[in-house]
């Protein structure tokens, strides 16, 4: 198994463009999170999905940022316009089921830098 | 939600001793607790997990321990090797939507020193 897989690794951009992150989960995996990652604030939880649907949303910090889950093996983050406050790193987890015995699995997260 | 504080932020220890990284968390319906260590530029990993109904649980040089009643619990790592450098990141869940997502604490950096 490849376990979930993020890209780019490493994305820089300038202020007022958009950018684009994906995650592919691991195969089978139901559930599927974002989270960013900042000195600041540590890891926080932005969008998930069950079943490629939304269900809770509201750690998404503004209009800027959206989330979408077409099918089961893909998933996008979108800044749309980015700014410097959005540089982090952006993790992409999945899991099976809402069983504790199934741990979070998180990709290697895409670092982001908003110039 | 679930608010969960981490204690300390930062931690220097001298191979071969032991490290301890506190959290307490606020929800007391949270019965499931994971640590995850993150290596430098490497995605977090799971490396131990507690339930409500033990109090203990270990797995060879690192141990968790809670105490539900004050809500916190802890990350415990004896004999210390520099690869046990990392972030280590404590998580609560918080339940909604008939499933539940984790609150992770800010992380605490820990450096061995050789």
């Amino acid at each position: 198994d490849a376990g979930v897989i993020q890209s780019p690794r490493h994305e820089v951009t300038e202020m007022g463009q958009e950018v684009t992150l994906r995650c592919k989960p691991i195969s089978g995996h139901d559930y599927l999170f974002w989270y960013r990652q900042t000195m600041m604030r540590g890891l926080e939880l932005l969008i998930y999905f069950n079943n490629n649907v939304p269900i809770d949303d509201s750690g998404m910090p503004e209009d800027r940022f959206s989330a979408k889950m077409p099918n089961a093996s893909f998933s996008t983050l979108k800044i749309q316009p980015s700014e410097p406050r959005d540089s982090a790193v952006y993790f992409c987890a999945s899991r099976v089921g809402s069983s504790y015995n199934s741990p979070l699995h998180f990709g290697n997260g895409t670092r982001l830098t908003v110039t | 939600g679930e608010n969960v504080e981490q204690h300390p932020s930062t931690l220097s220890v001298q191979e071969g001793d032991s490290a301890v990284i506190k959290c307490t968390y606020s929800d007391s319906a949270s019965n499931y607790f994971p640590w995850y260590k993150q290596e430098l530029g490497k995605r977090p990993q799971l490396i131990i997990d507690i339930r409500s109904n033990v109090g203990e649980k270990k797995d060879q040089r690192i141990a968790v321990t809670l105490n539900k009643t004050a809500k916190h619990f802890s990350l415990h790592i004896t004999e210390t090797q520099p690869e046990d450098s990392a972030v280590y990141f404590c998580a609560a869940p918080y339940s909604g939507a008939g499933s539940y997502q984790l609150t992770f604490g800010k992380g605490t950096k820990l450096s061995v020193i050789p």
